[in-house]
């Protein structure tokens, strides 16, 4: 299963709200996943969408769709939040991954 | 929740290497895990996983048939068997913890360099 990401690139100011999106090439379902890399770390999950509550994840990220559409919104963008994010289709092996957006600060 | 990968360096073409990640913190024999590589400048690529029993294992396509993927639950470790090494395969690689095939937890990573 092949996903795109779009934008590969956005810019944007601290206080912003701003929406990416991933296409899957079939349906996966909820089966997607969305992670953030700061720069020099490892990937943390930010929203699953088979289970959008997870702990220790700030209510700012949220995430809708399913089948072969979804988005990750963040609100209020923090310094923090300038990363690149990638989203994860875990539906079936081979777990595949999207080829990231990168926020970064206007 | 603790993972530390070791075992990585520089290896030539063609030759093997076996990645370790030692699990601390939660119950490992609980949790499906995996390995994920991310190439110098590249983006994330998953390489392989295994469900929490050691028994169902899954390969990303340019592994399958080089790399095996195993695990001890008595000792919470998690391997990578990499054999037929390809330059290509040069990358940082991080061992996760799954909630099924979700990456819940990640390690800092391992550089595998693979050069003559």
């Amino acid at each position: 299963i092949q996903l795109t990401q779009s934008p590969s690139f956005l810019s944007a100011n601290v206080g912003d709200t701003v929406t990416i999106t991933c296409r899957a090439s079939q349906g996966i379902g909820y089966y997607l996943a969305w992670y953030q890399q700061r720069p020099g770390k490892a990937p943390k999950l930010v929203f699953d969408a088979a289970s959008p509550f997870q702990s220790g994840v700030s209510s700012r990220f949220s995430g809708s769709g399913s089948g072969t559409e979804f988005s990750l919104t963040i609100s209020s963008l923090q310094p923090e939040d300038f990363a690149i994010y990638y989203c994860q289709q875990h539906s079936i092996y081979p777990v595949t991954f999207g080829p990231g957006t990168k926020i970064e600060i206007k | 929740v603790q993972l530390v990968e070791s075992g990585g360096g520089l290896v030539q073409p063609g030759g093997s290497l076996t990645l370790s990640c030692e699990a601390s913190g939660f119950i490992f024999g609980d949790n499906d895990m995996h390995w994920v590589r991310q190439g110098p400048g590249r983006g994330l690529e998953w390489v392989a996983g295994i469900a929490w029993e050691g028994v169902k294992t899954g390969y990303g396509d340019s592994v399958t048939g080089r790399f095996t993927i195993s695990r001890d639950n008595a000792k919470n470790f998690l391997f990578l068997q990499m054999n037929s090494l390809r330059p290509e395969d040069t990358a940082l690689y991080f061992c996760a913890r799954g909630q099924s095939k979700v990456l819940v937890s990640w390690g800092q990573g391992i550089p595998v360099t693979v050069s003559s």
